[in-house]
């Protein structure tokens, strides 16, 4: 079965630290992995996906196939990326790709 | 930039009622989806479509059904409403090659069921 975890419910970084929001998945075949964010009052949206390989806002994102894992991270965290992160896996079930989500991380970020 | 709508941002019903939540998009995406975020729990996928008419079950499809009458509307309605139905109910939209994977959200409806 598919699976998404997200060990850390919160994780409280001061400014200009380094962030790591973890995510570990279950998925007997090959996946593929998204973050997506909700920063206060706005919609959740893509942030990024593993395919693409890029940063974006400072973030990073490998896949891991040994280690089933698919962290973000983020050497200098800033106050504006205090918001709720959310892993995601796309993957085939019932015959549909559906894209099954983890239980999220809010990351603060303090002056 | 994608829009995708749903009619109300708060709702609170009375446990028994049928309760209709509406989500409209306008960049003619083929495939519709419901979420429920629950703290705690994330997103669980209630029901998609990926055509007109089209609905399949997500995870925790019980106690609601859709209907997808137009491309552009996707509904789900909560037959007879119950306490643990109280939630924070998301609409999104992809286009059809990207089922399960790119997904444009709306605001959410947060629904109070008394």
């Amino acid at each position: 079965a598919q699976r998404v975890t997200q060990p850390e419910k919160l994780l409280s970084v001061f400014k200009g630290a380094p962030v790591e929001l973890k995510c570990n998945y279950s998925y007997s075949g090959s996946p593929e992995l998204f973050w997506y964010v909700q920063y206060s009052r706005q919609r959740l949206q893509l942030l990024l996906r593993h395919i693409s390989r890029e940063s974006i806002k400072g973030f990073t994102a490998d896949l891991n196939k040994g280690e089933t894992s698919f962290h973000l991270k983020k050497p200098f965290a800033q106050e504006e990326d205090s918001a709720m992160y959310y892993c995601a896996l796309s993957g085939l079930s019932g015959g549909y790709n559906k894209l099954i989500f983890g239980a999220g991380t809010r990351l603060a970020v303090h002056p | 930039d994608v829009k995708v709508t749903q009619s109300s941002r708060y709702l609170v019903k009375r446990t028994g009622e049928k309760v209709f939540l509406e989500c409209v998009q306008d960049m003619d995406h083929e495939n519709m989806f419901w979420y429920r975020q629950d703290p705690g729990l994330g997103l669980r996928l209630i029901y998609f479509s990926y055509d007109v008419k089209m609905k399949e079950k997500g995870d925790i499809p019980e106690g609601y059904s859709v209907s997808r009458e137009k491309k552009e509307r996707f509904s789900l309605i909560l037959e007879s409403a119950s306490t643990n139905q109280t939630s924070m109910y998301l609409c999104a939209s992809s286009p059809g090659h990207l089922l399960g994977k790119k997904l444009f959200f709306g605001s959410g409806t947060q629904l109070s069921v008394l």
